[in-house]
């Protein structure tokens, strides 16, 4: 158990309303990432952060943006919800050791776009 | 750009060993990676290949090839509880170190 929550996990929205999930971890790992999973593609990722304020773009960031103020938490926001990013969306971190390299994800957030 | 391949479905008897293949294309190949997951669940890690050859886990082995771009995970002994999505990611860098995942294959296993 990686020690990561994320909230809330089922939210339902509509069209051009602003949303902002949180992933929150327990362990004070530097790297963390935004992922979207959508039926029949594999996790995509949006934003990651490899520590306080230093964060960049993934390959799906339009319409997202992130903050990372605490080491602990990671902030997704999608400035004004559209259908197209009604999806599950998981937070992860990232595990680095001598040979290897490892991200635990969290439970994942449920959004829907109507 | 980056692609990665992998079969969409895959079936198989409990006990019987299965292997799921992934092909890669990448600017800058670091690391493979393979996760699992279940309906309704979350991706959890399987192991990584920085090198080429066989890493073994218990029931789970992955292997790579670098040269061909290419890397299996070989589940032996299957169960049941194995039915899940088998996800490859190739850490690439030049994507700034970050992963980029496989469309997934669904494993079906059973009795």
């Amino acid at each position: 158990d990686a020690g990561i929550t994320q909230s809330p996990r089922h939210k339902v929205t509509e069209t051009g309303t602003p949303v902002t999930l949180r992933c929150h971890q327990t362990e004070n790992h530097r790297y963390m990432y935004w992922y979207r999973q959508d039926p029949g593609h594999g996790l995509r990722l949006i934003h990651y952060s490899y520590g306080v304020k230093d964060t960049d773009k993934g390959e799906v960031s339009d319409g997202y943006s992130v903050s990372r103020s605490k080491t602990e938490d990671f902030l997704l926001t999608l400035e004004s919800a559209t259908s197209s990013q009604t999806s599950v969306y998981f937070c992860a971190i990232g595990v680095a050791g001598s040979s290897s390299y490892e991200q635990y994800f969290g439970p994942g957030t449920r959004l829907t776009v109507t | 750009g980056q692609s990665l391949e992998q079969p969409s479905e895959v079936t198989a008897v409990e006990g019987a060993i299965v292997q799921i293949n992934c092909t890669y294309q990448t600017s800058g190949f670091y690391g493979l990676s393979w996760y699992q997951q279940h309906d309704g669940g979350a991706p959890t890690f399987l192991s990584y290949n920085g090198l080429d050859g066989l890493e073994e886990t218990g029931r789970f082995s992955s292997f790579l090839s670098r040269s061909d771009s290419y890397g299996y995970l070989l589940l032996q002994e299957l169960q049941m509880k194995d039915s899940a999505s088998y996800f490859c990611a190739v850490r690439d860098l030049g994507y700034g170190q970050n992963f980029v995942f496989g469309p997934g294959t669904r494993l079906s296993v059973l009795p």
